[in-house]
């Protein structure tokens, strides 16, 4: 069974940097590529951008260039997502989704950025 | 960025009805659209790939059609756990989703 399981919630300062953890199992991770969505508002999605794992070669949404950047640990089929200088505008709930047509996704990440 | 606009932005329907949720795009994303469930509280869940190819374990009352510029997700005899928001999301250029329909069971 393909499962994606997400670090838990975060609530982190203004200014401050963070990192997102999502273990895949149950598939070859290598196989796939890795996707991250935001959900804002609890309804509006964007892509942030996704990771191949085999080469760890990534592509991102113009838009999170500089406030996202994606890794991957073979070892452990882990995919992270490090969020940068967060602003208010940076609560969300963050999703890793599989492959293209995000075939699967994981249960969700809330980030609450307050003083 | 590719524009994708659905509608209608809410639904309310009768256990039973069949329904036609629309996604229209800016321009043409040749049948790479694919559309989802959200439930409350819960991640999202892939319905249709490719505007119209079905998915394991999905019911099959969940139909998609389309081309070119405008998509359609069909859900025959709606069920009470039908209720949740749908999206569309095209892969044809760097990815976007829809504002979303909110489906309302009475």
């Amino acid at each position: 069974e393909v499962q994606l399981q997400q670090s838990g919630p975060e609530l982190v300062k203004p200014g401050a940097s963070m990192k997102i953890s999502c273990k895949a199992s149950g598939y070859s991770f290598t196989g796939y590529t890795m996707n991250w969505v935001k959900q804002s508002h609890g309804k509006n999605l964007e892509w942030i951008g996704l990771i191949n794992p085999y080469n760890g070669g990534t592509s991102y949404n113009q838009k999170f260039k500089g406030k996202a950047t994606l890794t991957v640990d073979k070892s452990s089929s882990t995919a992270y997502m490090e969020l940068l200088s967060l602003t208010s505008e940076d609560s969300a709930v963050y999703y890793c989704a599989r492959e293209g047509i995000l075939d699967y996704w994981g249960q969700g990440t809330t980030l609450t950025v307050s003083s | 960025d590719i524009l994708l606009t659905q509608s209608p932005a809410t639904l309310s329907v009768t256990p039973g009805e069949t329904v036609s949720l629309s996604c229209r795009a800016s321009q043409s994303i040749y049948k790479n659209l694919h559309w989802y469930q959200q439930k409350s509280h819960r991640s999202p869940r892939l319905l249709i790939k490719y505007a119209s190819d079905s998915i394991s374990g999905i019911p099959s009352r969940f139909t998609g059609s389309g081309s070119g510029t405008d998509y359609t997700l069909s859900i025959n005899s709606v069920k009470p756990e039908d209720e949740g928001i749908y999206y569309c999301l095209q892969g044809y250029s760097t990815p976007t989703f829809g504002g979303g329909t909110k489906l309302e069971i009475k």
